[in-house]
């Protein structure tokens, strides 16, 4: 079937240490975004690829960085992560001409 | 900039009742997307009905409808016959037809179906 997918599902960090998380599509579209939702609140965009476009949110920190080498995967770099960068980090998928965003399962991060 | 608001951060019914979770937004454009999406404990958030703001006719998916009332910018969703697998967290989101296809959400509503 075809997803979106991300790795891992849960991510222990230090804080301070550096760390990445993946998402990769098999639905062959071409925007994809990153989000972060912390407990009990709704998802707040982070930033997004149009094709190979990157568009970052205005008030998403420097701290957070983005890439996509292709059109299957999306990664997202925390450089320094803090306390308050503990979330769950979810990746979506759309075509550029639907407006219908697909999910994928999120991963977690704890930073201790 | 585009809000949206729920103000109903939990809710709780019986199976098989019907159940309105309500959703109001703000915004000044004419045009615009509307969408209920549910995200399951521990799984990922899955559409589940969307409502394009030039259509009048309210937007229906099985048990799923909403009451899109454009002039006070309210955008409820109903669950009709409602089922254990309904419990979720439900999101009201906005999108802007304009530029980037970006999602803004409300806070949530947490719903509890019980047996």
């Amino acid at each position: 079937d075809a997803m979106v997918i991300q790795n891992p599902r849960y991510q222990v960090t230090q804080f301070g240490k550096p760390v990445t998380l993946s998402c990769s599509q098999t639905l062959n579209h071409n925007v994809m975004y990153w989000y972060q939702q912390k407990s009990s609140q709704a998802p707040k965009l982070l930033f997004h690829y149009y094709d190979k476009d990157f568009n970052n949110e205005a008030d998403t920190p420097d701290n957070f960085q983005s890439r996509r080498p292709n059109t299957s995967f999306c990664f997202l770099d925390i450089r320094s992560p803090g306390l308050g960068d503990a979330a769950m980090y979810l990746c979506a998928t759309s075509r550029g001409d639907s407006h219908e965003q697909f999910f994928g399962p999120g991963t977690r991060l704890t930073v201790l | 900039a585009q809000t949206v608001t729920q103000s109903q951060p939990e809710m709780s019914v019986q199976e098989a009742e019907t159940v309105t979770l309500s959703c109001t937004y703000d915004t000044s454009e004419s045009n615009y997307y509307l969408f209920w999406y549910k995200q399951p404990p521990s799984r990922q958030m899955i559409l589940v009905i969307r409502q394009e703001a030039y259509k009048q006719q309210n937007a229906t998916e099985n048990r799923f409808s909403v009451n899109f009332q454009k002039a006070a910018k309210s955008f409820s969703l109903k669950i009709s016959d409602s089922q254990l697998g309904d419990t979720a967290m439900y999101f009201c989101a906005f999108m802007s037809i304009q530029g980037a296809q970006k999602l803004v959400f409300g806070q949530g509503t947490r719903l509890t179906i019980n047996p």
